[in-house]
């Protein structure tokens, strides 16, 4: 079975700080998908990023940056110079090749402060 | 429009009564998904759908029925509420697309919020 671990339950920052998002994940399958979605206090879940495991390039969209290491089993998230808009919780999720099913990590509370 | 809408988006009920929670989308996925929120432990799927004829139990489904009316609608209902089933309901849809890839981006509804008291 699959797993996903957030450590950090909840991080605070100053606006315009670079901050790291953790993921850990565990898995059997030598195909797998990471995730990467944001629900900010609105509550609406929104997609922000999926990646193959087959696909170890880091991954650039604005000030968005994903960090994925096969050899760590971590999938990690950092957003740089961070604003009060980013302020939300950040999910981590792992997609299996057996199914179309998503395994979600706990969690991680963001709050940029300005 | 929204994608996938969900209805109610607040509902406080009472113990031992039956709710439906409704689901329905203009993405034109084939599949569908039923997950509940709870602090701290994320999202946790109760039910899934890959087609109108396919229904299959999540990792949580006990006290949870659904049905997939058609290919665009997707109902989730506790058939007799209690206080441990208030959380925060979400209905997913994703496309499996020509290729029948797995794993495919899941695109949620805005969430129902229920309270069971």
């Amino acid at each position: 079975a699959q797993k996903v671990t957030q450590a950090q339950t909840e991080i605070s920052v100053v606006e315009k700080e670079d901050v790291t998002l953790d993921c850990v994940y565990e898995t059997r399958d030598t195909t797998y998908y990471l995730f990467w979605y944001k629900q900010p206090p609105s509550g609406e879940l929104v997609f922000l990023i999926r990646r193959n495991s087959f696909d170890e390039q880091n991954e650039i969209s604005g000030r968005y940056s994903w960090n994925f290491q096969k050899s760590t089993s971590s999938f990690n998230f950092t957003i740089t110079a961070s604003q009060v808009v980013d302020s939300a919780v950040y999910f981590c999720a792992i997609g299996e090749n057996a199914g179309n099913m998503l395994t979600f990590g706990g969690g991680t509370r963001l709050m940029v402060k300005p | 429009d929204a994608d996938v809408t969900q209805t109610p988006r607040n509902r406080i009920t009472k113990t031992g009564k039956r709710i439906m929670l409704e689901c329905s989308q203009t993405k034109g996925h084939d599949r569908m998904y039923w997950y509940r929120q709870d602090p701290g432990l994320g999202l946790r799927l109760i039910y899934y759908s890959f087609d109108v004829k396919d229904i299959n139990k999540g990792e949580i489904s006990d006290g949870y029925s659904v049905s997939r009316q058609a290919q665009a609608k997707f109902s989730l209902s506790l058939e007799s509420a209690i206080p441990n089933q208030t959380a925060l309901y979400f209905c997913a849809t994703s496309d499996s697309g020509t290729s029948g890839r797995r794993a495919d981006t899941q695109y949620f509804g805005p969430g129902t919020r229920l309270t069971v008291l």
